[in-house]
């Protein structure tokens, strides 16, 4: 079993409509990301929180610690925002990552 | 806006070749990170460096080699290219005491 397993793998949506993504993971944590990866692989990243819950536009990023569950919401959806998105979670220095769910938005 | 960059972006070579791949950061970050990304997987950590002459393997077991001569650059390199290194290669970077970490775009490796 994976230390980060994020779900669904693989979403489809219509513009407009409300996305949560989701990821759980086994491991004590200092911090959790949720990063953005494009086509062309490049990776940016989108939230770093350790609890509560932060927005940034369309994106609301939401963590429990106690129960190591954190979720990525995207309100009206739009087309730019297919992409692959991805949980990491900061184990002392480095990084575990989960495989990452591929969101694509039709209009 | 991260400062941190990769050559080449995208890289097709011949089997047996040596090839180095680029990394530098202008944010004076004491610590950076190789990654390798195989097509629809996770990515997984192959090198890091806590500072200049510090080097040290990550949890993936790689063949590749790197340096930290200077702070702002961490190159990677792969003394025999072979098809199985075909693989996209992250670099990342991050101050010390702060978690989050800053990607670079990545670089596509292809080895015929």
């Amino acid at each position: 079993k994976n230390e980060v397993e994020q779900s669904p793998q693989n979403l489809t949506a219509q513009e407009g409509e409300f996305i949560t993504i989701n990821c759980s993971y086994s491991v004590g944590i200092s911090a959790l990301h949720w990063l953005q990866q494009h086509p062309g692989g490049g990776i940016v990243s989108l939230f770093m929180l350790s609890s509560g819950k932060k927005k940034h536009g369309r994106l609301i990023a939401t963590i429990n610690i106690q129960e190591k569950h954190s979720s990525l919401h995207i309100t009206a959806s739009h087309p730019r925002d297919s992409a692959v998105y991805i949980c990491a979670v900061g184990n002392t220095d480095k990084l575990i990552f989960g495989t990452g769910t591929r969101l694509q938005v039709f209009p | 806006e991260a400062d941190i960059y990769q050559t080449p972006r995208y890289l097709v070579i011949g089997t047996g070749k040596k090839i180095t791949l680029e990394c530098s950061q202008t944010m004076g970050h004491d610590k950076m990170y190789w990654y390798q990304q195989d097509p629809g997987m996770e990515l997984h950590l192959i090198h890091y460096s806590y500072g200049v002459n510090s080097t040290e393997k990550g949890d993936l077991s790689s063949e590749s080699t790197v340096s930290r001569i200077r702070t702002e650059h961490f190159p990677l390199t792969l003394e025999s290219a072979r098809p199985s290194h075909t693989s996209q290669y992250l670099c990342a970077s991050r101050r010390a005491g702060r978690d989050e970490q800053f990607f670079g775009p990545g670089t596509r490796l292809t080895v015929l």
